[in-house]
């Protein structure tokens, strides 16, 4: 258990869905992520959320679209995807303080199946 | 950012130590190492960060030489459950995070 808790685990939708998926995090950390990583890729920096802004949009298509209304949920709403975007998300969590060690804690992800 | 390069994969025997080194030429001054570990179809679980010499938590030791261009992950005396896939990062310590996982060292610990 790392304080931050992803739902649903499992998603399998067609590419004419609309789903979202959600992660919170119990840690009172205001930074807020979201990772993709496919099969035998490295793990790519999707979005960030410091205390409620987006300051990372890493070039992601705008069939992704995340949304944090606060600084513990962040959302990211899947809409006309293709079956590439199959993947396991990941949401992770840090404290932005100038002294800690920046630890991303992340959730379990959402593996992601795109038919 | 700096990139880093580690092995993509390692064999060790359990109950052996296992040391994967990772490069790191463009480090920046200001610039920590991290290292975490993933199991599969989990995320990421950070282990040590350092900035310089040796730093050792209940779980690894991390070994950075003066010029900091390269760095040690040590796993004393694996078992069957270290076997995970390593990263190394850097990046600055604090704020929020862009730091880059490259591929990992995948590490499988063979009874």
């Amino acid at each position: 258990e790392t304080g931050v808790t992803q739902t649903p685990r499992h998603l399998v939708m067609g590419m004419t869905n609309k789903k979202s998926l959600k992660c919170e995090q119990h840690l009172g950390h205001n930074a807020m992520y979201w990772y993709k990583q496919s099969a035998k890729k490295p793990l790519e920096l999707m979005f960030v959320y410091n205390f409620k802004e987006q300051t990372e949009n890493n070039s992601v298509p705008s069939r992704f679209s995340p949304e944090c209304p606060n600084s513990s949920h962040l959302f990211l709403h899947l809409h006309t995807l293709q079956p590439e975007d199959s993947a396991l998300y990941l949401c992770a969590s840090s404290h932005v303080l100038a002294e800690n060690t920046g630890e991303l804690f992340f959730g379990e992800g959402s593996r992601l199946t795109v038919l | 950012l700096a990139k880093t390069t580690q092995p993509i994969s390692m064999d060790s025997y359990e109950g052996q130590e296992v040391n994967i080194t990772c490069s790191h030429n463009n480090i920046a001054t200001n610039d920590y190492i991290t290292w975490y570990q993933q199991f599969p179809s989990q995320g990421p679980r950070f282990i040590i960060q350092g900035y310089k010499t040796k730093v050792t938590n209940e779980v690894a030791s991390l070994f950075i030489p003066a010029d900091r261009k390269s760095s040690t992950l040590s796993l004393p005396r694996v078992s069957l459950s270290d076997t995970a896939v390593y990263y190394c990062l850097v990046g600055n310590s604090g704020g929020y995070q862009k730091v880059t996982f490259g591929i990992g060292t995948k590490l499988q610990v063979i009874p």
